[in-house]
């Protein structure tokens, strides 16, 4: 069975610049989850999908981050304009059913900014 | 601050040494995961653990919840250079999942 993809495993911008990240879960899982993990830090999350809506992005940074889930499958994080805080790891999970704890959170390799 | 407080933050030790990690934090959870994440990748999940005071184990790894629900440890015999990685604790309370900020364990052969 495959894993969850995400994509450009790595990307290096410009403070100002815009960047996108995509992710496709495993089949068949409902949720979707985009986490921030800055160096040395646990994974924060941004945004929880169920199916194609969102159930929690009270910690998105909305006036520069965006994500959606068209169709209920992929996903895209967006980061305009990028600053030098954002340097991360972006992590996406999914899992199988509504909620949280359904069992098990499977993550992809994620994708490492670094803003300059 | 971290909800989650995780200690210690680095730890390295010697092939065969045992260890223990610990998680820590004031709320109550329904439930707490354990996750190990190795460089370039995402975090894998070890184990669950739901009530109060259970103890699971995984072949060398003992994890155990406390009574009251705040706490976990992870307990690793005779570590292994394979068991070198971040451990992560992850507590779930209302829908919430929280992560510690992780051990970073080297186990040097």
């Amino acid at each position: 069975e495959a894993g969850v993809a995400q994509s450009p495993r790595y990307k290096i911008i410009e403070k100002r610049q815009s960047v996108a990240f995509w992710c496709n879960p495993i089949s068949g899982h409902a949720t979707l989850y985009w986490y921030q993990q800055i160096l040395g830090q646990g994974p924060k999350l941004l945004i929880q999908f169920q199916n194609n809506g969102v159930v929690d992005d009270s910690q998105l940074p909305k006036d520069r981050f965006s994500a959606e889930r068209l169709k209920g499958v992929d996903s895209t994080l967006k980061i305009q304009p990028a600053k030098l805080e954002d340097s991360a790891v972006y992590l996406c999970a999914s899992s199988l059913g509504g909620g949280l704890f359904t069992g098990e959170l499977f993550f992809g390799e994620g994708s490492r900014l670094t803003v300059l | 601050t971290q909800l989650l407080e995780q200690s210690p933050q680095f730890l390295s030790i010697q092939e065969g040494e045992n260890l223990t990690v610990y998680c820590n934090s004031s709320s109550v959870f329904s439930s707490l995961q354990w996750y190990r994440q190795e460089p370039g990748e995402g975090p894998v999940l070890l184990v669950t653990v739901v009530t109060g005071g259970e103890v699971k184990k995984l072949k060398r790894l003992t994890f155990q919840f406390g009574d009251a629900r705040k706490d976990s440890s992870l307990h690793i015999t005779a570590a292994q250079p394979g068991d070198t990685g971040l451990y992560l604790c992850a507590g779930l309370n209302n829908n919430d999942m929280r992560f510690g900020a992780g051990t970073r364990l080297t186990v040097k052969p």
